[in-house]
């Protein structure tokens, strides 16, 4: 069976300070994908980033980073001076071969303080 | 215009009412799914549809059915709510082809059962 764990229910920060949100995933399926959603205030579900597999290399996108370790299971998103926008609830999501297989994590809710 | 879209936004309604949710798409996806969010739970799987004449369960479909009326179309019916049914509903969509395993979310259905 799948998993996905957020072991982070909340995070409090100061604006300007870096932030890592962790995800640890568990699978069978030797290729799958993992995704993160922002879900802000508003309460839509913002696509922020999906990998494959198959590719561990890290990834950054303006202020916000992603560090995929196979060998721990993880797919930790880091923001680098945040900002009080990026307050939102983010999800980590797994995903095998098929849309049934599609797993959320519960959730980590950050608040970024002024 | 939204890509995805649902209706209504939010609904009361009390136990024992059949209620509707509707969801619209104009991304041209073959693959829709309903998930409902419950705090501190992420999001689970409902059903989900791969195209027209597909129709699966997803992790917690007691006390739902659904209809795939078009290829842009997927509805979640409550034959008979109940309060523990209070819950956002989400409806996504995904592209059948290149596996990308993307899914993109509408803006939700908050829906209280009294």
């Amino acid at each position: 069976a799948q998993k996905v764990t957020q072991a982070q229910t909340e995070i409090s920060v100061v604006e300007k300070e870096d932030v890592t949100l962790d995800c640890v995933y568990e699978t069978r399926d030797t290729t799958y994908y993992l995704f993160w959603y922002k879900q802000p205030p508003s309460g839509e579900l913002v696509f922020l980033i999906r990998r494959n597999s198959f590719d561990e290399q890290n990834e950054i996108s303006g202020r916000y980073s992603w560090n995929f370790q196979k060998s721990t299971s993880s797919f930790n998103f880091t923001i680098t001076a945040s900002q009080v926008v990026d307050s939102a609830v983010y999800f980590c999501a797994l995903a095998g071969l098929g849309g049934q297989n599609f797993v959320f994590g519960p959730g980590t809710r950050l608040s970024v303080l002024p | 215009d939204a890509d995805v879209t649902q209706t209504p936004r939010n609904r009361i309604t009390k136990t024992g009412k059949r209620i509707m949710l509707e969801c619209s798409q104009t991304k041209g996806h073959d693959r829709m799914y309903w998930y409902r969010q419950d705090p501190g739970l992420g999001l689970r799987l409902i059903y989900y549809s791969f195209d027209v004449k597909d129709i699966n369960k997803g992790e917690i479909s007691d006390g739902y059915s659904v209809s795939r009326q078009a290829q842009a179309k997927f509805s979640l019916s409550l034959e008979s709510a109940i309060p523990n049914q209070t819950a956002l509903y989400f409806c996504a969509t995904e592209p059948g082809q290149g596996y990308t395993h993307t899914q993109y979310f509408g803006p939700g259905t908050r829906l209280t059962v009294l």
